[in-house]
């Protein structure tokens, strides 16, 4: 059974610094992982897709990587501003094409 | 381009009662995901709507049922509601089938609470 691990739950960091986020699960079989961004008590918002044949997203300051082989991912997020604070969760699509959800991170950057 | 819109935002309701909440879904796209979302906790798979049908489902009883119209837009119904049932359901819509072969756009969530 697939499982999905963010460590760690809550991270809190000064304004401007770059940080990183993990995500790992323990099925590498996988058809894609995504991260997602939710603020608080709203829905979520896509942040960036990455397939099981790539192994890096990057959107403006995001940069997602995969290794499918050890089961990680990281989100990486370069100079945090405060408008970044928010959960971010990440999911993989499984050989049963569900999407299994870590519990998330959340992030609070301090200015 | 309109969004994924949910209603109601919020509701509460009571043990043994049944509840429905409401999705449309974002222009041209014709797969409706739901999902509960219970606090601190990653969302968890309902079931999936694809062109009217359903497409897929996840751990959760039968008194969780659903409905996607010709339009696209869905229902999520929840019968004899437990007090478990408080969460944040949460609609998906995908321009393709499966919860993941393409970017998902999610709505704000409906917040329910069960006294």
């Amino acid at each position: 059974k697939q499982e999905v691990t963010q460590i760690p739950a809550a991270l809190s960091v000064p304004e401007g610094e770059n940080l990183v986020l993990n995500c790992s699960f323990t099925d590498s079989a996988i058809y894609n992982l995504q991260w997602f961004r939710q603020d608080p008590g709203k829905g979520l918002t896509s942040l960036l897709l990455i397939q099981s044949s790539q192994r890096e997203q990057t959107s403006g300051r995001l940069n997602a990587s995969l290794d499918k082989s050890s089961g990680r991912s990281t989100l990486y997020i370069a100079a945090s501003q405060p408008g970044d604070s928010a959960t971010y969760l990440c999911a993989v699509l499984d050989s049963n094409y569900q999407l299994i959800w870590g519990a998330g991170t959340k992030l609070i950057i301090k200015p | 381009e309109t969004g994924v819109t949910q209603s109601p935002t919020h509701l509460i309701k009571t043990r043994g009662q049944q509840v429905t909440l409401r999705c449309s879904s974002q222009s041209g796209h014709n797969t409706v995901s739901w999902y509960q979302q219970a606090l601190g906790q990653g969302p968890q798979f309902i079931f999936q709507y694809y062109r009217e049908e359903e497409n897929g489902r996840g751990n959760f009883p039968p008194r969780f049922s659903g409905l996607q119209f010709p339009n696209y837009s869905s229902e999520l119904n929840v019968n004899a509601l437990e007090l478990d049932d408080s969460a944040l359901y949460l609609c998906a819509s995908s321009p393709g089938r499966g919860q993941g072969n393409g970017e998902l756009f999610f709505g704000e969530g409906s917040r329910l609470t069960v006294l």
